[in-house]
């Protein structure tokens, strides 16, 4: 079945840090991938897609890559900053109208 | 953006009493809606898929008789957890597919259910 692996947290970075958050999947044909971000307190919220080989999502200086070749859809950003502290879920859906299959989870803490 | 409400955002109840759970797109029609499970620092299990005037679509493990669903309307799905144990505590999670745009899943914030 389709599947989505993430790296293990908790990552804590200082701000202005590089983070990348590793996420690779298993699924049989073409899923779009996504990058959601749950606040503390709050629900999770869309951050980013792709719904193609070679598209990249970008949103609030976070970019992941949809990369067929490795099934991997690593969320990337050049300098975080505190704002930034909440879980990040990556995901896939194999078709328009089916549910999400989420990773575990990366809790990411930046401190100043 | 499109919204997705929750109510209640917490609630606690005795052992053995039912607690349900409305989930409301405030701003579009919903013809699915997606009922999630979430406990403490795992990611979110999809407990069942909840079509507008059908039956519920349950994941395997997960009882239809305890966890029961009703999609009524195109902007109401409600979940009701029936003779509530202190295992069923968790956090519970909706999200819902626009009818006019099925690429995207918009969630609720979620329903914090403890049971005593």
């Amino acid at each position: 079945g389709n599947s989505v692996t993430q790296m293990e947290g908790p990552v804590t970075l200082s701000e202005e840090a590089f983070l990348t958050i590793n996420c690779t999947y298993t699924a049989t044909g073409y899923p779009s991938l996504f990058w959601y971000v749950q606040y503390p307190g709050e629900g999770l919220q869309l951050l980013l897609k792709a719904t193609k080989a070679d598209d990249k999502g970008s949103n609030k200086g976070f970019e992941a890559t949809y990369r067929k070749e490795t099934t991997s859809f690593h969320l990337e950003k050049g300098s975080v900053q505190v704002s930034d502290s909440a879980v990040y879920f990556c995901a896939l859906r194999a078709s328009g109208n089916t549910p999400l299959v989420f990773g575990k989870g990366t809790r990411l803490s930046v401190i100043a | 953006g499109a919204v997705v409400s929750q109510h209640p955002s917490r609630v606690i109840c005795k052992s053995g009493t039912s607690v349900k759970i409305e989930c409301r797109s405030l701003d579009f029609q919903a013809t699915t809606m997606f009922w999630y499970r979430q406990f403490p620092k795992k990611s979110l299990m999809l407990m069942a898929t909840s079509n507008e005037g059908s039956k519920a679509t349950y994941e395997q493990g997960v009882e239809k008789d305890k966890f029961l669903i009703n999609h009524a309307s195109l902007t109401l799905s409600t979940l009701t957890v029936t003779s509530a144990h202190p295992e069923d505590s968790s956090f519970y999670i909706c999200s819902a597919n626009p009818r006019l745009n099925t690429d995207t899943q918009y969630f609720g914030p979620g329903t914090r259910l403890t049971v005593l």
